[in-house]
């Protein structure tokens, strides 16, 4: 089956700066890569998401590339501010046996002032 | 238009015992998956149910089961709890499944003790 793998863990950057989050899947038949984002005592919310057929996406800070030929993909968030303080998810559909979805380990992002 | 709901918010069980958690999805939403969150395990997919239908599957044993009622709202159940079983239980809807986009209730904490 799909497995997904997200680093780093935890990330703590200075606010304003960017952040960078990846992924790798090794399913090469994986199509669609959502990003979610979990503030605590919630449900994951989607911020950002990808299909195979696109190599980069944007959302006013929100950046997503992917690449398929590594088996790639990475959220980048520039200007980061104290509220995108989170844990960030990526995730991949898998159409074989039929749509399967496979979350990456997650990664604590800390904005600090 | 209102999020997806899950009842109860929280949850204790000993051992041994059987559990039915409830999600309420969006109004229109065909979908609904749910997903079992734990820090060491991570996120993981349970099952989707499609117009009363099971559609897909995770890995987890057949103690985990769920339905789906004519009006979208669905059931998953828990028997012979264990202590493992301890996690945040999430459910997700969407209009027609995985590529469009899952909108997350806020989950039900289950404590085994």
């Amino acid at each position: 089956g799909e497995n997904v793998e997200q680093h780093p863990s935890t990330l703590s950057v200075q606010e304003g700066d960017s952040a960078v989050i990846k992924c790798t899947y090794s399913d090469s038949a994986s199509n669609y890569f959502p990003w979610y984002k979990q503030e605590l005592g919630k449900g994951p919310q989607l911020i950002i998401d990808i299909r195979s057929n696109v190599g980069e996406k944007k959302d006013q800070r929100i950046a997503v590339t992917l690449n398929k030929t590594a088996k790639h993909f990475s959220l980048h968030i520039t200007e980061t501010q104290p509220e995108d303080s989170a844990v960030y998810f990526c995730a991949a559909i898998s159409p074989g046996g039929g749509n399967k979805l496979t979350f990456g380990t997650g990664t604590q992002l800390k904005v600090e002032l | 238009k209102a999020g997806v709901t899950q009842t109860p918010r929280y949850l204790i069980k000993t051992r041994g015992q059987q559990v039915t958690l409830s999600c309420s999805p969006i109004s229109g939403h065909r979908s609904v998956s749910w997903y079992q969150q734990t820090p060491g395990q991570g996120l993981q997919f349970l099952f989707e149910y499609f117009s009363e239908t099971q559609r897909n599957k995770g890995n987890f044993p057949g103690r985990f089961s769920g339905r789906q009622f004519s009006n979208s709202r669905s059931e998953m159940n828990v028997s012979t709890l264990e202590l493992g079983d301890s996690a945040l239980y999430l459910c997700a809807s969407s209009l027609e499944g995985f590529l469009d986009e899952q909108f997350f209730g806020p989950g039900t904490r289950l404590t085994v003790l």
